[in-house]
């Protein structure tokens, strides 16, 4: 599966869209992008993912490029509660394991 | 979403001892679970891949002596720490996957802390 690189941490004030990024330039065909978050001493929790167009539910949206080597999520009015860390990951699409990287640890500020 | 509850939730044991962790698909048949550990302030690391009525699959690095993974129903696998020791103090996460699934369901975590 193709490794994906995140920032480390970002901040975003309450209530604005906080946009992170995920680079994943090795990604294949076949790979799709996943996006989970973690709240503190918790499962993750599934967000959003696509294979090549964007997509949007309740929660995210989710912005991939064209040429599918980097991708943005957005959560679009964040609130304190969205703070958590978010791991973005690429995987084919059998439903194999998940290899999770350092991921971003967002921090909504008041 | 699918629910993946995990018991206990937390677990203080003596070092020498044995831990079983168990993960339930509360409301459909996981085929697949996966069992994780986090130390604190590091990602998740996949420990091993079970299918149920099969033998787990180990990721590299892995003791399977140690980490002994059933998966015997299709809504239970259980992840037994043997000869626990401080270093294996960590956070154990569990997922599942279902028939034909792509997608997976996480439980809670369980804290282990080895004295």
């Amino acid at each position: 599966d193709a490794k994906t690189t995140q920032p480390t941490s970002m901040d975003c004030a309450e209530g604005r869209a906080a946009n992170l990024p995920c680079n994943h330039s090795t990604i294949s065909g076949n790979e799709y992008v996943y996006w989970y978050r973690q709240i503190h001493s918790q499962g993750p929790q599934y967000i959003i993912h696509g294979l090549k167009n964007n997509e949007t539910n309740e929660m995210a949206s989710l912005i991939i490029t064209e040429d599918r080597k980097s991708s943005t999520l957005i959560l679009p009015h964040a609130t304190l509660r969205d703070t958590a860390v978010y791991y973005c990951i690429v995987r084919r699409d059998t439903g194999n394991q998940f290899y999770f990287g350092t991921g971003t640890s967002l921090t909504v500020i008041p | 979403g699918a629910v993946v509850s995990q018991h206990p939730s937390w677990v203080i044991c003596k070092s020498g001892t044995s831990v079983k962790i168990e993960c339930r698909s509360l409301d459909f048949q996981a085929t697949t679970m996966f069992w994780y550990r986090q130390f604190p302030k590091q990602s998740l690391m996949l420990m091993a891949t079970s299918n149920e009525g099969s033998k787990a699959t180990y990721e590299q690095g892995v003791e399977k002596d140690k980490f002994l993974i059933n998966h015997a129903s299709l809504t239970l696998s259980t992840l037994t720490v043997t000869s626990a020791h401080p270093e294996d103090s960590s956070f154990y996460i569990c997922s599942a996957r279902g028939f034909g699934g792509t997608e997976q369901f996480f439980g809670p975590g369980t804290r282990l802390t080895v004295l």
